[in-house]
């Protein structure tokens, strides 16, 4: 079954906006994780959400989690160029399921 | 801050020939992992290992593939007789406690020509 799929797909925005990256998933979890990764390179923990856990920050990041409606969504507040990358989610049957990935581009 | 290490970084091989993708996990962690990124698509499961044994496979994971921890430092995943369809990155990543804290090294990208 497919776990964690991001929406949108695709987001184009200007430094200093925010961004906002929604994941949806199927069945139960114990935490989310959300990765990004830069063109070609490899993937990097972002921030980590347990079940019980509402919402979390950490720097300009801030991940909402709503287990009733199985859905997480990423803030990256006052974006740079440098947030330029895919970023995905991701929940842990003892392996990881990625999504595919929201590919979010900041023009400077 | 530690890192998952995974060598090398590109390789380049013929259809049939075999390869062995390196990954150095982060010391005192348990559990390992291999994923594969076929370009332009998601990030998929191969398998993984725990306490010297596979604990979880994926289809993808067939005979052509296998795993070994032959020291206690390096974690290899080797392909037996590349097809053109195994080109990809392939991620090693590492979690002292699963399903908590990832590690994911830079991967190796893997090209079957």
């Amino acid at each position: 079954s497919q776990q964690g799929e991001e929406d949108p797909q695709a987001l184009s925005i200007q430094e200093g906006e925010n961004a906002t990256m929604n994941c949806s998933y199927k069945t139960s979890i114990n935490n989310l994780q959300w990765y990004r990764q830069n063109s070609g390179r490899g993937l990097v923990h972002l921030i980590l959400i347990r079940s019980n856990e509402r919402e979390k920050h950490s720097g300009r990041l801030r991940v909402t989690l709503d287990t009733s409606k199985k859905s997480s969504s990423l803030l990256i507040t006052a974006s740079r160029a440098a947030d330029t990358a895919s970023y995905f989610c991701a929940t842990p049957r003892g392996k990881l399921i990625f999504g595919q990935g929201t590919t979010l581009q900041v023009k400077p | 801050e530690p890192e998952v290490t995974q060598t090398p970084s590109h390789q380049v091989t013929q259809m049939g020939q075999e390869v062995i993708l390196r990954c150095v996990p982060i010391s005192n962690h348990l559990y390992f992992y291999w994923y594969r990124q076929i370009l332009g698509q998601k990030v998929e499961f191969l398998v993984s290992f725990y306490n010297n044994e596979i604990s979880e496979k994926s289809e993808i994971f067939d005979d052509q593939f296998s795993v070994e921890r032959p020291d206690g430092s390096n974690f290899t995943l080797k392909i037996r007789s590349t097809k053109l369809e195994d080109s990809a990155m392939y991620f090693c990543a590492s979690s002292e406690d699963s399903p908590n804290g990832y590690t994911f090294g830079s991967g190796t990208r893997l090209t079957v020509v």
